[in-house]
């Protein structure tokens, strides 16, 4: 199964911050890859899909890059609804298997 | 509009099973893929299996195989995910989600409201 390796684990940000989180896949997923929120109490929600598409109602400030192994997730102009936890989930593959990453948990400086 | 609606919290001993499940409304089984993640303190969010009615049979990742079955009843549109052998790590909030978009891209964009399984002697 692909393994899927997100860093940093953990990251500290001021509102009004950009910030940046890295996910890297152990073998080319080309651009199979979804990022997703997850607050507690909350079932996770989708960000962006095939790396850099825009789910539909999802702020701008959002973006995603990457192709192949190394794919990022920026956050641009934080807001406090931002703080959370992020994954990223590869699914490459017929079938595919839908591998996520650790996750990284934004917190509040 | 599609909905998936859970079943509610369970207790459960070491050495048990559990099986949650999973209704769909606004729409049938047979026209939705239905996938299984689980949120644990230790693992954060993790796949757990998926069946898709294009690819015919269920989908297991390598770390769970023979401890999870997700089945269906088209009867009743409800999808159930059965964990067995569970152990103190297996504590967590249980997901079922689907592909509503249905692009080139797989993806998970409508969940249902979570399930807490709770393993504790």
């Amino acid at each position: 199964d692909i393994q899927m390796t997100q860093s940093p684990s953990s990251l500290s940000a001021s509102v009004g911050d950009t910030v940046t989180i890295t996910c890297r896949a152990s073998q080319r997923i080309n651009r199979y890859l979804n990022w997703y929120q997850h607050k507690p109490g909350n079932a996770p929600k989708l960000l962006i899909f095939a790396t850099s598409s825009l789910e539909r109602g999802v702020p701008s400030r959002f973006s995603g890059t990457g192709s192949g192994t190394d794919f990022t997730l920026t956050i641009t102009t934080l807001r406090t609804e931002d703080f959370a936890t992020y994954y990223c989930q590869q699914t490459y593959g017929t079938p595919p298997m839908f591998s996520f990453g650790q996750g990284t948990k934004l917190e509040i400086k | 509009q599609v909905q998936l609606l859970q079943s509610g919290a369970e207790v459960k001993k070491p050495g048990a099973s559990v099986k949650v499940s999973c209704k769909v409304s606004g729409s049938t089984l047979s026209q939705l893929s239905i996938h299984w993640v689980r949120q644990t303190p230790g693992k954060g969010l993790e796949w757990m299996g998926s069946f898709d009615p294009e690819v015919g049979e269920p989908l297991y990742p390598q770390q769970l195989r023979g401890r999870v079955t997700v089945t269906e009843d088209a009867s009743t549109d409800t999808a159930y995910m059965d964990l067995s052998s569970l152990k103190s790590d297996d504590t967590g909030v249980y997901f079922c989600a689907t592909d509503l978009f249905r692009g080139s891209f797989p993806l998970f964009d409508l969940w249902g409201q979570g399930t807490v399984v709770t393993v504790s002697s």
